[in-house]
């Protein structure tokens, strides 16, 4: 069975950063890519960042320079680091398989959340 | 950016009744289309992928159609279960999703 567990989550005033984890199991993780997608309190998804099974690393525009995704595959575990926190990056993170390659998502973590707040 | 729009905000209607959603694209995504359902407190779950195919596991109730820059999510009868939160993602320039369609009971 496939399982995505994040951690890291918590609170954090603006200008800190976090560092949130995904542990996987019940597949390959070094043959898959993997995202980070977020979800603000009664909002939207909002894509963060991918890596693929090759470590290219793409973001979306607004988290570039703030944000590091990274994976270590000896560990089967996921990593976003977030640095320079503002109220606005307060949402549920999602660590998410990629279907194959495709740009697909198709598992999903339950999701940590951020808050960043004085 | 690819902007996805999403009609409408919510859709009301009751059990039985056949629900059409509605993504509009900014530009073309030919059919790098996706739908995803989300329930209360739950992550999302993949419905539909390239437009009209349906992932592992869905119900033949739930059928997308389109291509280019209009896309449509068609539920044929509404069961219970299917009242949620509804997603459209593109996948033809970098990643977004559209900003969601709630579909609750009348």
């Amino acid at each position: 069975e496939v399982q995505l567990v994040e951690s890291g989550g918590g609170l954090v005033k603006p200008g800190g950063s976090l560092r949130l984890s995904c542990a996987a199991s019940g597949f390959t993780f070094s043959s898959y890519n993997m995202h980070w997608v977020r979800q603000a309190p009664g909002k939207g998804l909002e894509w963060v960042a991918c890596i693929n099974s090759g470590n290219y690393i793409f973001y979306a525009d607004s988290m570039k320079g703030r944000f590091t995704i990274s994976r270590d595959n000896a560990k089967d575990s996921l990593y976003l680091q977030m640095n320079s926190l503002r109220a606005e990056d307060t949402a549920v993170y999602y660590c998410v398989r990629d279907s194959s390659g495709y740009y697909l998502f198709d598992y999903w973590g339950q999701g940590t959340l951020v808050t960043v707040s004085s | 950016e690819i902007v996805l729009t999403q009609s409408p905000a919510t859709l009301s209607l009751s059990p039985g009744e056949r629900a059409t959603l509605s993504c509009r694209a900014s530009q073309s995504i030919s059919s790098y289309l996706a739908w995803y359902q989300q329930k209360p407190g739950q992550a999302p779950r993949l419905l539909i992928y390239d437009a009209s195919h349906r992932a592992t596991g869905i119900p033949a109730r739930f059928s997308g159609s389109g291509s280019g820059t209009d896309f449509t999510l068609t539920i044929s009868s509404l069961e219970p279960e299917d009242f949620a939160v509804y997603y459209c993602q593109q996948r033809s320039n970098s990643l977004t999703f559209g900003g969601g369609t709630k579909v609750e009971i009348k």
